[in-house]
Order: structure tokens, then C-alpha cells, then sequence
């Protein structure tokens, strides 16, 4: 069973401060996605990275694929009040996984106070 | 167009009942899957389908879990018995393609409670 290990598990900042939060797996994934889930609401994908050192870049959001493509992070530059939520990370593939299901981690609670 | 919808958006039965959850995909989406959020936790795989083959049931935790897809459209996720430890967010999501780097579109769930 591949398992996506996400780091930390919560986080509360204040508005205006950066952060950076790490998705880590010991397998490798063909590719890998970054959702964000507000309270009451279902998961809204952010990204989707499939090279190996991918760096994409979403207004105040930096994401990287590692080389290995085992482990990813999101990078928050000042972040905002509406900022705050759940990020999930999810993957394909991966040692026993499969090409459509989707593995999630357990998330990064973050909470950006005003 | 409309986004994948659930319902019940809240449900709230006694033990030993049976509850079906229903989902309804985005027009033309091939791929439904059904996910279970456990409260403070991620997001668990319970089962895949995708058109018209045998669908991916894996994740199903229990035989008293069950669920249906009639072709390309509405989806019933049926838990019989319902247990306390079954209460969760029942989240479906659809997709246009079943791999490679395809975006899930989630609906916002059921939240079933087991007393």
C-alpha cells in the first residue's frame, strides 16, 4: 500500500508570513496533485505536476514535484485569511498503486489568521 | 453546467439501519469514484467505476458496503447495517478521463451519522 505522508498536520499563521508544507512517499508516482478543501465543501483540485523537478507557480502558490517524483511541497508566499484549509495531496501510480486511482494523504490543516 | 450533486447532504440514522447515498455525476464524465472522509482525516478509496467495465472495488471496507453505477450516470453508494464507526463525509467525485493527470470534480458530500 503506498502511503502519502503530509507535513505538518496543522499549521496557524498569521496573515502576511510564508509556509511551506511537504507531501513525502517512498514510492514513485507518475504524477501528483494538490487539492484544497474548505469546511462543507469537497476538494478543489490546485495543481497537477508530472515531471520529475516540476516547479509550477499559482499567483502566491509555488509548487515542486521532486526529482524522484516521491515527494512534492506547496510553497504559500504572504499568505491570506482565504488562504485557510485543507490541502491534500494526492497521487497515481506508485509501487501496488494504479494509473486512475487516486491516493490522498491526510492533509495540511492551515488556518491564516487576520 | 452543473457540478456533481449528492444527497442526502446530511444524514442521520440509528444503527443497524440501512442508508443509500446518491450521486450524480457531471454529464459526460466517464470515471465516478467514492471516497470516505473521516472527520480530521483524509480522504479513504472505497470503490471506481469507469464506463461500462467491471468496477474497481477494492476499497469497500466491508460487505456490508455496496454500490451501483448504471452506465455513465447516477451512482448509489448502499451501507447496510450501519455501524458507528460508518460515520463520515461520503464524498463522490467524477472525471473525464480514468488516469494519466485527470482533475477529480468532487461534489460536497454526504455527512452520514450513526447514532
Amino acid at each position: 500500500t503506498q502511503l502519502l505522508e503530509q507535513s505538518p498536520q496543522f499549521l496557524s499563521i498569521q496573515e502576511g508570513e510564508n509556509l511551506t508544507v511537504y507531501c513525502n512517499s517512498s514510492s514513485v508516482f507518475s504524477s501528483l496533485q494538490w487539492y484544497r478543501q474548505e469546511p462543507g465543501e469537497g476538494p478543489v483540485l490546485l495543481v497537477t505536476v508530472v515531471t520529475g523537478g516540476e516547479v509550477k507557480k499559482l499567483k502566491r502558490l509555488t509548487f515542486q514535484f521532486g526529482d524522484a517524483r516521491k515527494d512534492s511541497s506547496l510553497h504559500i508566499t504572504a499568505a491570506q485569511p482565504g488562504d485557510t484549509g485543507l490541502y491534500l495531496c494526492a497521487a497515481r501510480g506508485g509501487s501496488g498503486g494504479s494509473n486512475y486511482k487516486l491516493t490522498f494523504g491526510k492533509g495540511t490543516l492551515l488556518t491564516v489568521n487576520p | 453546467g452543473a457540478g456533481v450533486s449528492q444527497s442526502p447532504s446530511n444524514k442521520v440514522t440509528e444503527k443497524g439501519k440501512d442508508v443509500e447515498l446518491r450521486c450524480d455525476p457531471i454529464s459526460g464524465h466517464t470515471a465516478l469514484y467514492w471516497y470516505r472522509q473521516r472527520l480530521g482525516q483524509g480522504l479513504e478509496f472505497l470503490i471506481y467505476f469507469q464506463g461500462n467495465s467491471a468496477p474497481d472495488k477494492s476499497g469497500l471496507p466491508s460487505d456490508r458496503f455496496s454500490a451501483e453505477r448504471t452506465g455513465e450516470s447516477v451512482s448509489t453508494l448502499t451501507i447496510q447495517r450501519t455501524q458507528q464507526e460508518d460515520s463520515a463525509v461520503y464524498l463522490c467525485a467524477s472525471s473525464l478521463y480514468s488516469g494519466g493527470a485527470g482533475e477529480l470534480f468532487f461534489g460536497e458530500g454526504s455527512r452520514l451519522t450513526v447514532l
